[in-house]
């Protein structure tokens, strides 16, 4: 157990269906990441979180947005979702001022 | 902007073998190196970290990573492979900004096969 807690495992939608997952940090992280991973585009950062404040961007499309919580936990939402959306999404957390992530089990999303 | 080159998509060894996967970056300053494992279904493990001082790496599992700046470099090895090395091993670099938030990319990946 990494310590970062990732809900839930699995999902399936059909498309044009919204979801949500969710991700609780290892405790004492501040930071929040989180990643798509597909066969074909590898792991793509998306976006950054810390203590409640959005600070980076990476290839997020516009149908997807994230926030973090008072409590830390962070929250993905995917809308009008695509057959393309299918992927693992991972979050990851790390303290303010140290290198690496410690990443969660992911959640496997496939879109029908 | 920084960024990673695996360029094996797909190692096989066999098992008891020795191993090397190779990881170029490229980054205007003093790289933060590290390599993560994957195992199927689940989430990236680190391996090791490479932030300064000795240039010669040990992590988990018995694996070592060298980092050579002359060849902008960070190849993962191991001595003897076992079969439960099998999985996909990531290859990242990192930068900290002044704010003190970190921005780490990761390399396609290198798909490790073990055979007995």
């Amino acid at each position: 157990d990494s310590g970062v807690t990732q809900t839930p495992k699995h999902l399936i939608t059909a498309t044009g269906q919204r979801v949500t997952l969710r991700c609780s940090p290892r405790s004492g992280d501040l930071s929040v990441y989180w990643y798509q991973q597909s066969l074909d585009q590898g792991l793509q950062f998306l976006i950054q979180y810390y203590n409640g404040e959005e600070r980076a961007k990476g290839n997020i499309l516009e149908r997807f947005s994230a926030q973090q919580f008072p409590d830390l936990h962070s929250e993905l939402n995917l809308s009008s979702l695509e057959l393309g959306d299918s992927a693992l999404y991972f979050c990851a957390s790390s303290e303010q001022g140290t290198y690496g992530y410690t990443f969660g089990s992911g959640t496997r999303l496939t879109v029908v | 902007a920084q960024s990673v080159t695996q360029p094996d998509i797909h190692i096989t060894v066999s098992e008891g073998a020795s191993l090397e996967l190779r990881c170029n970056y490229s980054y205007g300053a003093t790289p933060y190196l590290f390599w993560y494992v994957q195992s199927p279904g689940q989430g990236l493990q680190l391996l090791l970290k490479y932030f300064s001082g000795d240039t010669l790496v040990q992590g988990i599992k018995g694996f070592e990573a060298e980092f050579k700046r002359s060849q902008s470099s960070f190849n993962l090895r191991k001595p003897s492979v076992h079969w439960s090395d099998a999985a996909e091993y990531f290859c990242a670099v990192g930068a900290m900004n002044s704010g003190g938030y970190q921005k780490v990319t990761f390399g396609i990946g290198t798909k490790l096969q073990v055979i007995p």
